[in-house]
């Protein structure tokens, strides 16, 4: 079956980017589905960060945008996540997921960064 | 942006009672080209990736037990739990996906016994 596992560093430093990537198993990306990230700061709700589609066309949460870049490595079966200048805000589980036909049916489970100098 | 803003916050319920949580959407997200309501419930235990419950605002996913039902249309959604077992104990979402690629999620809706 599918499955989604992300990867990276547990601890970033303030000011730094922070860099996610969700490897893909059981799927090929570029036979299609969007593929997307979604945080969770400590004892708080989900948020969508952004997706990507197997094309590589991506879209944005507006509040992130400026700061974020998702971007898709076919030959290795996985898509990445970078988020710039983070403060201690962005400190949160991060979260690979896959929705199919816009809801999110696949998830990997989950990693979590602190942002700390 | 669609705002999605549940209620309650939070809720106690007892051991084979209902359990009722709401979700409104700051706009429809109902498509009348295909008159389905881009809608889905999650429900997320601790330590656990969010576990989806239900989508088009009514169908359940596969294996989901039957006492979980979403029902309502346009900007105003319920899910509904006909008798709350102790494993129903967690943390639920509503998720909109009218304007997919992007989405927005509701803030939870915390649910214990009581």
């Amino acid at each position: 079956q599918v499955q989604l596992q992300e990867s990276g560093p547990g601890l970033v430093k303030p000011s730094e980017t922070l860099s996610l990537t969700c490897a893909v198993s059981g799927y090929s990306i570029s036979s299609g589905y969007y593929w997307g990230w979604v945080r969770q700061p400590p004892g708080k709700g989900l948020e969508w960060i952004g997706s990507i589609f197997h094309s590589g066309s991506t879209y944005y949460n507006p509040s992130l945008k400026s700061r974020v870049t998702i971007s898709v490595d076919t030959s290795k079966n996985q898509f990445s996540l970078k988020l710039s200048s983070v403060t201690a805000a962005d400190t949160a589980v991060y979260y690979c997921a896959r929705p199919d036909s816009g809801s999110f049916l696949l998830w990997g489970p989950g990693t979590l960064v602190t942002v700390s100098s | 942006d669609i705002v999605m803003t549940q209620s309650p916050d939070s809720l106690a319920v007892s051991l084979g009672e209902r359990a009722t949580i709401n979700c409104k959407s700051s706009q429809s997200v109902l498509y009348s080209s295909d008159n389905k309501n881009y809608l889905a419930w999650y429900q997320q235990k601790p330590g656990q990736p969010p576990k989806l419950l239900i989508y088009w605002a009514s169908t359940r996913e596969s294996g989901v037990p039957d006492r979980f039902s979403g029902s309502g249309s346009g900007t105003d959604f319920t899910l509904t739990i006909s008798s709350l077992q102790a494993e129903d104990v967690a943390v639920y979402y509503c998720q909109q996906y009218y304007s997919l690629p992007m989405y927005t999620f509701g803030q939870g809706t915390k649910l214990e016994i009581k």
